[in-house]
């Protein structure tokens, strides 16, 4: 499968855990980008790497959140103190980043976050 | 920052009808819009999308059409099947040359279509 991949693709915990979720991109996709999506609703925008550097990051990120892409290949978000707010779909998106413009981004599959 | 609404909520039509999907910005530097289908527990799914440059854009049974004076974006289906049936979602972006890297998505709140047979 050579599309966005996400893992794990379900994941419960109790409020005050952490938790990490992975992101491996398309593989000559230069730009990765963090979504949360609850019912109802369209994505939002969390934060976006171009290669390893991460350029933005949205005021729903809060200080729980971090998000990494060590070498500008996989990634991971990770959310510690987890509260039941924090119940939402993540979704992953990779675009290929080659020039200037607005690019087509591709979505994962998700990971479904359940906090108890 | 931008804002996207996206009417209607749901629309249900005839299998073999057409669907019309809108949306409205606020944001006059967006130039990329995208349209997405997500079916029940799935991935979104880019299905189309255009840019600022051009005022309409025709894929099969999908076309999109953009209004830069009156920021608004319509997405039609035509010719409707079952399989069609899922949540739309429009969304727009200003492009990385104004950003300096990435377009981040602002999405609508999503469109449920459903083709009855």
């Amino acid at each position: 499968d050579t599309g966005v991949s996400q893992n794990p693709r379900h994941k419960i915990t109790k409020r005050g855990q952490n938790v990490t979720f992975r992101c491996d991109p398309i593989s000559e996709h230069n730009r990765l980008y963090w979504y949360r999506q609850t019912l109802g609703q369209g994505p939002e925008f969390l934060t976006y790497f171009q290669n390893e550097a991460q350029l933005e990051k949205s005021r729903l990120l809060s200080d729980r959140f971090s998000a990494e892409r060590p070498k500008g290949s996989f990634s991971t978000l990770e959310i510690q103190r987890t509260e039941q707010g924090d119940s939402a779909m993540y979704l992953c998106a990779s675009s290929l980043g080659a020039s200037g413009r607005a690019d087509e981004q591709y979505f994962g599959p998700g990971t479904r976050l359940t906090v108890t | 920052g931008e804002n996207v609404e996206q009417h209607p909520s749901t629309l249900s039509v005839q299998e073999g009808d057409s669907a019309v999907i809108k949306c409205t910005y606020s944001d006059s530097a967006s130039n990329y819009f995208p349209w997405y289908k997500q079916e029940l527990g799935k991935r979104p799914q880019l299905i189309i999308d255009i840019r600022s440059n051009v005022g309409e854009k025709k894929d099969q049974r999908i076309a999109v059409t953009l209004n830069k004076t009156a920021k608004h974006f319509s997405l039609h289906i035509t010719e409707t099947q079952p399989e069609d049936s899922a949540v739309y979602f429009c969304a727009a972006s200003i492009g990385a040359l104004l950003t300096g890297g990435g377009n981040k998505l602002t999405f609508g709140t999503g469109t449920q279509l459903k083709v009855e047979l």
